[in-house]
């Protein structure tokens, strides 16, 4: 069935640097969206983007979904402590279930 | 509103018991999700309800995993017998069908069987 890349699979970075993760799917999405689950958390909903070209902004994190909707970013500017987790993809198939990509594991080093 | 809540949080039992992990979603929700997350697999989808009917259970490993959700409020996730393999911590969300507003996720079951 479908499923979405994620990559890289780790990101080490140190404090104040960005960091970026990209999803991708080799199947037109109909919408995709991000969550981030903390260290021994669970995942917590960050956003849905829905339209072709899309690009929404939360504080730090900016997220992009592509022209063609079979890709999507997630960008942190100035990473802080707090941005430790690992980010997931997901991608929304019949019948409202997600499929969830292999996540990003972000270290952030002070 | 609570959230999701899901008990127990942790759960140690021996090969071959019976094990039931339970799960409450946020009222109001109408789809609930049963989710297993180990290193090597990551995030799977065991099984969905909506409007307490299941809807897809492919994601279920054998036939010692059963789920049910009798009514909204609450659902089970049955495994009989448990084998070591099956330690993983088991997520439940729940969400309105279609909403942007994403899953809510429980804190999940930490399961360990030894």
């Amino acid at each position: 069935g479908q499923q979405v890349m994620q990559i890289p699979q780790y990101q080490h970075v140190q404090e104040g640097e960005d960091f970026t993760t990209y999803c991708n799917s080799s199947t037109t999405l109909s919408n995709i969206q991000w969550y981030k689950q903390r260290p021994g958390g669970h995942p917590v909903f960050l956003i849905q983007l829905v339209k072709s070209g899309e690009v929404k902004k939360q504080k730090r994190l900016t997220f992009q979904f592509g022209e063609a909707k079979k890709n999507s970013s997630l960008h942190i500017t100035a990473t802080q402590t707090t941005d430790v987790g690992t980010y997931f993809c997901a991608e929304e198939t019949s019948g409202s279930r997600l499929t969830f990509g292999e996540g990003t594991q972000l270290t952030v080093n002070p | 509103d609570a959230g999701v809540i899901q008990s127990p949080r942790h759960e140690v039992t021996e090969m071959g018991q019976e094990v039931t992990l339970r799960c409450k979603p946020i009222s109001g929700h109408n789809s609930l999700f049963w989710y297993r997350q180990t290193m090597m697999r990551g995030l799977e989808l065991l099984i969905y309800f909506n409007n307490n009917v299941p809807i897809d259970d492919s994601g279920m490993p054998e036939d010692r995993f059963s789920a049910k959700m009798p009514n909204a409020s609450f659902s089970t996730l049955k495994i009989q017998p448990s084998e070591p393999r099956d330690s993983a911590v088991y997520f439940c969300a729940s969400s309105l069908r279609g909403a942007v507003y994403g899953y809510t996720f429980g804190s999940g079951t930490r399961l360990t069987v030894v």
